[in-house]
Parts: structure tokens; sequence; C-alpha cells
């Protein structure tokens, strides 16, 4: 079975509005980090926000969130108020424990529209 | 976030040549670093794990003689791919791990290698 999995490989959004980049994963272990990545088209991998398994709330940074469902296995990220700047790749991804081993999803392309 | 320095951005070379590419992290020090290969329109591909002061840990299926990895300091890694060939052309992208407990995982900016 997959780790991550990114079930959208395109999403468009209007300016101004909210969009939501969907993420589901898959593991055994209790402890666990999950991550959102923004890959614009220069290829740099730009963090955008992180969220435990043990944290009781959901994380936030900024326009960004994460919807976090523990019991569903998904952590879907939130961008409110959408900018043109916005538009890149969106990568999820898994770190079970304290392993060395991350797991990425497929990716989401992201198109903000003016 | 912790800042992670990659260089050089683009290269391009000869067959047959070899190329180093550079992973430092400028503000934190990285006991860990990960080289990644990304194929156009592709997600991550975990090439190696980059200890340092030991040997690096290689995925199944990457040659090791081709890719050297050399994690000398905690604050950089370095990457050699010997003997490049059109094959090797691809985006190289380094990681490095920061946080109280290692936690977070920064990136480089990536090297893009194209192999003439």
């Amino acid at each position: 079975a997959q780790k991550i999995t990114q079930t959208q490989p395109g999403m468009f959004v209007q300016e101004k509005e909210a969009v939501t980049l969907d993420c589901t994963y898959d593991t055994s272990d209790p402890s666990y980090g999950l991550f959102w990545y923004k890959q614009p088209s220069s290829g740099e991998m730009i963090f955008l926000i992180y969220q435990g398994s043990y944290d009781q709330q959901n994380a936030t940074e900024g326009r960004y969130s994460l919807n976090f469902q523990k019991a569903r296995k998904s952590a879907n990220l939130v961008i409110s108020a959408s900018q043109l700047g916005d538009s890149a790749m969106y990568f999820c991804a898994m770190r079970e424990g304290l392993g060395n081993q991350f797991y990425f999803g497929t990716g989401t392309s992201l198109t903000v529209i003016p | 976030g912790a800042v992670v320095s990659q260089h050089p951005s683009w290269v391009i070379c000869k067959s047959g040549t070899s190329v180093k590419i550079e992973c430092r992290s400028l503000d934190f020090q990285a006991t860990t670093m990960f080289w990644y290969r990304q194929f156009p329109k592709q997600s991550l591909m975990l090439m190696a794990t980059s200890n340092e002061g030991s040997k690096a840990t290689y995925e199944q299926g990457v040659e090791k003689d081709k890719f050297l990895i050399n994690h000398a300091s905690l604050t950089l890694s370095t990457l050699t791919v010997t003997s490049a060939h059109p094959e090797d052309s691809s985006f190289y992208i380094c990681s490095a791990l920061q946080g109280f407990t290692n936690e977070k995982l920064f990136f480089g900016s990536g090297t893009q290698l194209s192999v003439l």
C-alpha cells in the first residue's frame, strides 16, 4: 500500500479563494510526522508546514493550515486567500518515528487563476 | 525555517567527466542529510542517506561507486557523479534534518545536471 496518497494530480483555484489539497497516509507507527512542501518551477522544495502525530491542534503557518484528521489518516493542506505565486507543485510527506525514511506523495499541481 | 544551501544550481558537463554537488546546512548542524533525484513531473526518489563521519547508506538500485557521497562535517555533504553519462541527467536535490529531535526536513535549492 502507498504510504502517502495524493489523489489530485492538478487543481485550479481562483485568486483570493481558499483551496484544499488532499493527502492521506498509511502507517501503523503511533509516532509520525506529516509535512507539506511547495515546489515552484525553479525546483526548490520549500517547507510549508509540519504536523506531529501527537500534536493536539492543527498546525498553522500564515495562510497555510493542515487539516489533521487522525482517525481518517488524512492531512489536507488548506491555503487561504490564494495568490498567483502559490502556483506550484505541492508534495505531502510522512516520516515514521525518527527513522530516516521520508515518504513522498506524487504531488498536486496547483494553478491559481487571476 | 532552516537554510540549506546547494551548489551549483545547474551544471552542464561532457560525458565521462565527474561532477561534484555540495549541500550545506547554513544555520544548523546536520548529522543526517539525504540526496534525492527527481525526474520531470515526478516525485522525489531517495538515492542515499548521508551520515556525518560514516559511510552513506544507499537505496536499492543506486550505484554507490557512481554516486559518491561524502559527509565530512556536520554542515557539508557532497555528491559526486563519477563518469557521468547522459542518462545521469536529472534534477538532484539534497535535504537535511533539523530540529530538537531532528523532526523537520529542509531542502536545498536543487541542481539540474545535464550531461552531453
